[in-house]
């Protein structure tokens, strides 16, 4: 069974250009989360969807950043515009069951983006 | 919002020694404790959760104590080995597993 998979695992744009990240949950997950994790600091919540809705997205910045995870195919986090702030890991987790039972988050193994 | 602090930034012991990770949480409601490892450039991995049903949980040199009633939850790592270094992370959420808010992170060296 494989894990959660993320790419690409680096990711380098130039600022005002647009990066998408994508995430594929682990088999028989259908809920995934994103978190941002910015040089040496801890990890900070930013959407949490389920296919083809958001649950939550009160992490993400107002402007800028989007999330989507469809019925079929991965879920993508795409921030536009990027700037030289936007530069951190973004970590991809999923897990089996949702809101109102207790449950594991499997980490994917991140993105780093740099922004130059 | 719930907000995690967690204490000592850095803690460096001797191999075989024990090591002691404090974390508090604000939000009375939150139900779900997670620790996660971390090291260098890799995926924080789960080690040990506990729910707020269990005021102690251990899992081989591994335990997790919880007091619901002061918001403080503490990791314990016994007999510590150079492989047990890296970064961990507690964490809380009020939903029973979902939006974890993380703290900031225990950065563990362990000396031969």
């Amino acid at each position: 069974n494989a894990g959660v998979m993320q790419n690409p695992r680096h990711l380098v744009r130039r600022r005002g250009q647009e990066a998408r990240l994508r995430c594929s949950p682990m088999k028989g997950h259908s809920h995934v989360y994103w978190y941002r994790q910015l040089p040496e600091e801890g990890l900070k919540f930013m959407v949490y969807l389920q296919k083809e809705n958001i649950i939550d997205e009160s992490g993400m910045p107002k402007e800028r950043f989007s999330a989507e995870f469809p019925k079929e195919g991965p879920s993508i986090l795409r921030i536009q515009q990027v700037v030289r702030g936007d530069s951190a890991a973004y970590f991809c987790a999923s897990s089996p069951l949702g809101t109102g039972v207790y449950n594991e988050q499997f980490f994917g193994p991140g993105t780093r983006l740099t922004v130059l | 919002g719930e907000n995690v602090e967690q204490h000592p930034s850095t803690l460096s012991v001797q191999e075989g020694d024990s090591a002691v990770i404090k974390c508090t949480y604000s939000d009375s409601a939150s139900n779900y404790f997670p620790w996660y490892k971390q090291e260098l450039g890799k995926r924080p991995q789960l080690i040990i959760d506990i729910r707020s049903n269990v005021g102690e949980k251990k899992d081989q040199r591994i335990a997790v104590t919880l007091n619901k009633t002061a918001k403080h939850f503490s990791l314990h790592i016994t007999e510590t080995q150079p492989e047990d270094s890296a970064v961990y992370f507690c964490a809380a959420s009020p939903e029973g597993g979902n939006k974890l808010t993380f703290g900031t992170g225990t950065q563990l060296k362990v000396e031969l």
